[in-house]
């Protein structure tokens, strides 16, 4: 048990749809990490958060969009879905940019 | 960037025997940790270990930093212990936000 939160736990969308997944963070943390993770590999670097705003960010498209509100929850936005954005994906928490981070059981998403 | 490669990338125990992993990477680092994914995807912490030796319970890691290599020990394994252990570093330098992972080594344990 992390205290990281994740919602949606699985999901499947059409090729083109956009999609919104949701992560609380745990308490007190006030840094969000977004990552995919696709089968066989290790998670990859989508972006972070810290205090509502953006400071670090994987190569990604822009069509991966994020927010993270004032209570620190965070969201993970992707727009015009490709399939292979089929992944799964993993939200972390931490306190600080460079400090442990304690991970989410992730939202599995499948794009058909 | 950062490499981060880890082996062996499959093993096979049988429960009770001891293993080691390996973690290499390509450059100074701030911050290391090793996590076990369980078959339902969660990440857990294990060690946070930069640098030095630390153990818990059947687990120890030692991180040589200026070697550039961190082990994993796993002592009288279970079949609990099966899954996927990722080792993960932040480069140093200003800007490294992003934690970079190896591709993992799966450990299976069998009765």
């Amino acid at each position: 048990e992390t205290g990281v939160t994740q919602s949606p736990t699985h999901l499947i969308k059409t090729r083109g749809q956009q999609v919104t997944l949701r992560c609380s963070s745990q308490s007190g943390h006030n840094t969000v990490s977004w990552y995919q993770q696709a089968l066989g590999q290790g998670p990859q670097f989508i972006f972070q958060y810290y205090r509502e705003e953006e400071n670090g960010r994987g190569n990604f498209p822009p069509r991966f969009s994020g927010l993270q509100f004032p209570n620190y929850s965070s969201e993970l936005n992707v727009n015009a879905l490709e399939l292979d954005d089929s992944a799964l994906y993993l939200c972390a928490s931490s306190l600080g940019g460079r400090n442990t981070i304690y991970f989410g059981e992730g939202s599995w998403l499948t794009v058909v | 960037g950062i490499q981060v490669e880890q082996s062996p990338p499959d093993l096979i125990l049988q429960e009770g025997a001891n293993s080691t992993l390996r973690c290499n990477f390509s450059d100074s680092v701030n911050n290391l940790q090793w996590f076990h994914q369980n078959p339902w995807g969660q990440l857990i912490n294990l060690f946070y270990i930069p640098s030095g030796t630390k153990q818990n319970g059947r687990l120890s890691a030692t991180t040589v930093a200026t070697e550039r290599y961190s082990l994993l020990y796993i002592s009288s394994s279970q079949t609990t212990d099966s899954g996927v252990y990722f080792c993960a570093v932040y480069a140093s330098g200003a800007g490294s936000y992003q934690l970079t992972f190896g591709k993992g080594t799966k450990l299976s344990v069998i009765p």
